[in-house]
């Protein structure tokens, strides 16, 4: 059963253009979810994340939305460069009963093109 | 450089044996969290260990076991080993147990032939 999707394996997009990953959960238990972004060969790095209590986060060209009543949220990078180009992944937490284990997404891999 | 190192990088070894992965979390951090990613899935979440107890498992099966030392680090025991258990291993850690960002490892990249 996998409670976290990403139904958009791969996109494509123009560098200096908004990039916008999508992330659908279906365990209402989540209360915290995350962006990481993953390089080959290399572990995920945290991005960026939000709380259940907030619809809206940004930190630089990084936004994510949060829709809870959709189960949904998404990744806004604007604008897209280049050292973009990564496997980005959705996670998340079902705090504290959950035991903070990080439910993963199978990825989205964006490419990011001059 | 998220502060998380894994050992070894590498590993090949032959089905039927055993294998120890070792992680050691950013300084200060408590919590240690095993996640194995197989070439067609996600990253699957195995174990977690808080100041040296178990908290949660996951989708950890029997012939793999894991445990935290007193300084910290943990190594991810696999034994009996099978051609599916060929995955990434990530470690990562976090300050507490109250859930947020985990930081992760450069990953062992295990290969059974």
């Amino acid at each position: 059963d996998q409670q976290v999707k990403q139904n958009s394996p791969s996109l494509s997009v123009q560098e200096g253009r908004i990039s916008i990953l999508n992330c659908d959960y279906t365990n209402s238990m989540f209360d915290y979810f995350l962006w990481y972004k993953k390089y080959p060969a290399e572990g995920p790095t945290f991005l960026i994340s939000i709380s259940s209590i907030k619809d809206k986060n940004e930190d630089g060209r990084f936004t994510v939305f949060l829709n809870k009543s959709a189960k949904h949220l998404s990744l806004h990078i604007v604008p897209s460069q280049p050292g973009d180009s990564a496997v980005y992944f959705c996670a998340a937490s079902a705090g504290l009963g959950g035991g903070n284990k990080l439910t993963f997404g199978t990825g989205t891999q964006l490419k990011v093109e001059l | 450089d998220s502060g998380v190192t894994q050992t070894p990088k590498h590993l090949i070894t032959a089905t039927g044996q055993r294998v120890t992965l070792r992680c050691s979390p950013r300084s200060g951090d408590l919590s240690v969290y095993w996640y194995q990613q197989s070439l067609d899935q996600g990253l699957q979440f195995l174990i977690h260990y808080y100041n040296g107890e178990e908290r949660a498992k996951g989708n950890i099966l029997e012939r793999f076991s894991a445990q935290q030392f007193p300084d910290l680090h943990s190594e991810l025991n696999l034994s009996s080993l099978e051609l599916g258990d060929s995955a990434l291993y990530f470690c990562a850690s976090s300050p507490g147990t109250g859930g947020g960002e985990q930081y992760f490892g450069p990953g062992t990249r295990l290969t059974v032939t």
